[in-house]
């Protein structure tokens, strides 16, 4: 089955640090790019980051730039993304999803995991 | 950064209803925009790329259009299965997503 699954949310303090995970299976992980998105409760989505099928591209969104590291191991058809010196503001329901690696299609996300759950609280 | 705006916030609709949503960017994009379907604890789902390419699996009530700064997106007779949020997403640079405008049944 083709899918993506998260882990590694979970309750932090604020200024603490979290190394989420996204397991692929079903699919040729490296041929594809791979991005984090979020969703605060009860808000919309927002891009967090992205990394190309070979790493060599990587972007962040300005509010987790110089926080937030995105990376992937494609032997191990994994993505992850380390947060530190984490914000309450950081709270959301963290999705990692796919894209194909290609000009024309590189920021359209076709597949998506059910996401995890980071809550950054005293 | 530019910003993707929707309207209605919100659209009370019955079944068979034709629904359509719009999406202004803050700046031209062309065709590069995308539409998601998202039901409440799931996450989103695609349905349109390129404003008006139906995403493979997507039934063909569903339908986008529309170039530079304003697009729509369709819902030609709607299903119980589609009272959802719909959220548009420029594909021109770095991804940002409109507010979302909820579907509800009237």
């Amino acid at each position: 089955e083709v899918q993506l699954v998260e882990s590694g949310g979970g309750l932090v303090k604020p200024g603490g640090s979290l190394r989420l995970s996204c397991a692929a299976s079903g699919f040729t992980f490296s041929s594809y790019s791979m991005n984090w998105v979020r969703q605060a409760p009860g808000k919309g989505l927002e891009w967090v980051s992205s990394i190309s099928s070979s790493s060599s591209y990587i972007y962040y969104a300005d509010s987790v730039k110089g926080r937030f590291t995105i990376s992937r191991d494609n032997a191990k058809n994994s993505l992850y993304l380390q947060m530190n010196s984490l914000r309450a503001e950081d709270t959301a329901v963290y999705y990692c999803a796919r894209a194909e690696d290609t000009a024309m299609a590189y920021w359209y996300f076709d597949l998506w995991g059910r996401g995890t759950l980071v809550t950054v609280s005293s | 950064d530019i910003q993707m705006t929707q309207s209605p916030s919100s659209v009370s609709a019955s079944v068979g209803d034709r629904v359509t949503i719009t999406c202004r960017a803050s700046q031209g994009i062309s065709s590069w925009l995308a539409w998601y379907q998202q039901k409440p604890g799931k996450a989103p789902k695609l349905l349109i790329y390129a404003a008006s390419s139906l995403q493979s699996g997507v039934p063909s009530r569903f339908s986008g259009s529309g170039s530079g700064t304003d697009f729509t997106l369709t819902i030609s007779s709607l299903q119980p299965e589609d009272f959802a949020t719909y959220y548009c997403q420029q594909a021109n640079s770095s991804p940002t997503f409109g507010q979302g405008t909820k579907v509800e049944i009237k």
